[in-house]
């Protein structure tokens, strides 16, 4: 099974700050990957797909970028409707599997 | 809109057996993959099972596999997740998500299914 970690588990950041999420996968899985989002008591949402192509409706201060091993998602300014957990998911093989979060709270 | 609705989720004792159902609305149910994903309380998120949109290719977690069934009724637009010989370790939310060419798009709400005794 491919294993994917996230770094780090947790952050603070103020709002208008710039946020940057690493993910990296244990073997090379191209570019099959993707990134959600969760707000407490919530399900997922999905944000990025193919390590950067936005989901419809996804607004552009959410970017990925990377590919085989490495990738980030980077929000460009932090706004109050952002502090949430972040998962990233590879899908180039079953099973698919995620990371652990990042969970971005308020400084 | 797309929606998937779960429901079937509760309490029920180590050893019992849930029925999860998963009711599509908002888009042509036959022309997607469906996968279940689950979260205990507290954790991450945890792939469950997949089924292809015709339900003739079918994939289960280690975790699962011969215990659990993942089926659909493509002319109900419903998606199912028969759970049997539960552990406390099923305990989760689980959520049906819409799949297409493996990327999960869309996400249900979730059920709770709660093993205890």
């Amino acid at each position: 099974d491919i294993q994917m970690t996230q770094s780090p588990s947790s952050l603070s950041a103020s709002v208008g700050d710039r946020v940057t999420i690493t993910c990296r996968a244990s073997q090379g899985i191209s570019n099959h990957l993707a990134w959600f989002q969760q707000k407490p008591g919530k399900a997922p949402k999905s944000l990025i797909y193919a390590a950067s192509s936005l989901q419809s409706g996804v607004p552009s201060k959410f970017s990925g970028s990377g590919s085989g091993t490495d990738f980030t998602l980077t929000i460009s300014s932090l706004q109050p409707e952002d502090f949430a957990t972040y998962y990233c998911q590879q899908y180039n093989s079953y099973p698919l599997t995620f990371g652990g979060g990042t969970k971005v709270e308020i400084k | 809109e797309v929606q998937l609705v779960e429901s079937g989720g509760g309490l029920v004792q180590p050893g019992g057996s849930l029925r999860l159902s998963c009711a599509a609305s908002g888009f042509t149910f036959t022309n997607y993959e469906m996968n279940w994903v689950r979260q205990a309380p507290g954790k991450g998120l945890e792939w469950v099972s997949y089924i292809s949109s015709s339900g003739t290719t079918i994939y289960y977690a280690d975790s699962v596999k011969g215990r659990f069934t993942i089926s659909r009724d493509n002319a109900k637009n419903s998606l199912y997740l028969q759970m049997n010989s539960l552990r406390a370790e099923d305990t989760a939310v689980y959520y049906c998500a819409r799949t297409v060419v493996v990327v999960i798009d869309y996400w249900g709400q979730g059920t709770l299914v709660t093993v205890s005794s």
